[in-house]
């Protein structure tokens, strides 16, 4: 069973660009997350799709946007892109068929970007 | 959204047990407690998930008292490479909130 896949995993852009990134959740998960990592702020969640709706979003500027596909797969996408959205962009799937149930959550490899 | 507590960073030398213990006094009813461990440049990965009592699986054990005010993620004898960050999470009807984490160094 494949695991989550993120396309790219290397990016650079420059200040004032845009960016899309791209998450391909395991086969029948239907739920995606979306979270930045930097060393001073960690893990923080952008936000969550389920079944092509978002149903969280975390606090990130209009920048941030995010959008799933009926397939599943989803892609977030900064515009405008500044020195301080250099990270590791991550993104997680789970199957949460029913959102009362605690599922695990498989997590991408993860695509670092940077800003220059 | 319960927020969780563990320490910054713990070191322990190969083959030793280690014990991380997490606080989550806020913790509600319906959460679970889950650990995830995540090494450098990688997404992390879920190690353990537990409502009450005592977890065990392939690779550690989750300890959690009565009270579910706190849990101890436990590492049977450690390798080099579970050197890594470990992050509890207190896990409800919301997205994952990851802190800080501890990271673990284990040494030879």
């Amino acid at each position: 069973k494949a695991g989550v896949t993120q396309t790219p995993r290397y990016l650079i852009k420059t200040r004032g660009q845009q960016v899309t990134l791209s998450c391909s959740p395991i086969s029948g998960h239907r739920s995606v997350s979306w979270y930045q990592q930097t060393p001073g702020q960690g893990l923080q969640f952008l936000f969550e799709y389920f079944s092509e709706t978002q149903r969280n979003k975390g606090n990130f500027p209009g920048r941030f946007s995010g959008r799933q596909f009926s397939n599943s797969r989803s892609e977030m996408n900064v515009s405008t892109l500044e020195l301080g959205d250099s990270a590791l962009y991550l993104c997680a799937s789970s199957q949460e068929a029913d959102r009362a149930l605690n599922t695990e959550a498989f997590f991408g490899q993860g695509t670092r970007l940077t800003v220059v | 959204l319960a927020k969780t507590t563990q320490p910054i960073s713990m070191d322990s030398y190969e083959g030793q047990e280690v014990n991380i213990t997490c606080s989550h006094n806020n913790i509600a009813t319906n959460d679970y407690i889950t650990w995830y461990q995540q090494f450098p440049s990688q997404g992390p990965r879920f190690i353990i998930q537990g409502y009450k009592t005592k977890v065990t699986n392939e690779v550690a054990s989750l300890f959690i008292p009565a009270d579910r005010k706190s849990s101890t993620l436990s590492l049977p004898r450690v390798s080099l490479s579970d050197t890594a960050v470990y992050y509890c999470l207190v896990e409800g009807n919301t997205p994952l909130v990851f802190g800080k984490g501890t990271r673990l160094s284990v040494i030879a």
